[in-house]
């Protein structure tokens, strides 16, 4: 089955600096690249995905990257805000799948 | 108006009892989903349905049964808690397959 890493598990930075937080993936077949952020007491939602038919995407502070050679993408968050900290999840799901896999997370603190 | 919406948020009970968790979508997906998180915030897919029909069904122990009486709901029913039971479990629903997932605010539950 598929199995997605992230890293790194914990990131600080101050107010204003960019944040850049990288996974892989194990299945070649997998084409769908969600992020998601969960704030605390609250449930996972999207901010942002990516498909393997494209290699970068962009939302105002946030973009995705994806290179399918090397099984890897990334979140890019610019301008950092306090309001940015949270836990953010990679994810990759096959082609016609309807299972997401999950990479570990990553607390994203931003120091005012 | 809450797209998914899970019931109780809080749940604490002893060890051994048998208790439930109940999920709604109002969003017209065919596809929903339960998920456990742990301490360490790891996401793991327990089981899907689409459609009513179980699609997706985890390597979990068998005192858990999910129940979908129609494609707007999906509950969850645990047997015989144990102390390791103890987690966030999260409701999610899709539009098929690939697209964005939308997290309930999920169910802590605590066995004692």
């Amino acid at each position: 089955g598929e199995n997605v890493e992230q890293h790194p598990s914990t990131l600080s930075v101050q107010e204003g600096d960019s944040a850049v937080i990288k996974c892989t993936y194990s299945d070649s077949a997998s084409n769908y690249f969600p992020w998601y952020k969960q704030e605390l007491g609250k449930g996972p939602q999207l901010i942002i995905d990516i498909r393997s038919n494209v290699g970068e995407k962009k939302d105002q502070r946030i973009a995705v990257t994806l290179n399918k050679t090397a099984k890897h993408f990334s979140l890019h968050i610019t301008e950092t805000q306090p309001e940015d900290s949270a836990v953010y999840f990679c994810a990759a799901s096959g082609a016609g799948s309807y299972q997401l896999t999950f990479g570990k997370g990553t607390k994203l603190s931003v120091i005012p | 108006d809450t797209a998914v919406s899970q019931t109780p948020k809080y749940l604490v009970t002893q060890m051994g009892n048998d208790k439930s968790i109940k999920c709604e979508q109002n969003l017209g997906h065919d596809t929903m989903y339960w998920y456990k998180q742990d301490s360490k915030k790891f996401l793991k897919i327990m089981f899907s349905y689409n459609n009513k029909e179980l699609i997706i069904n985890e390597t979990v122990p068998n005192r858990f049964s999910p129940k979908s009486p129609d494609k707007a709901h999906l509950n969850l029913h645990i047997n015989s808690l144990e102390l390791g039971d103890s987690a966030v479990y999260f409701c999610a629903s899709t539009r098929g397959r690939d697209t964005e997932a939308f997290f309930g605010q999920g169910t802590r539950l605590t066995v004692v």
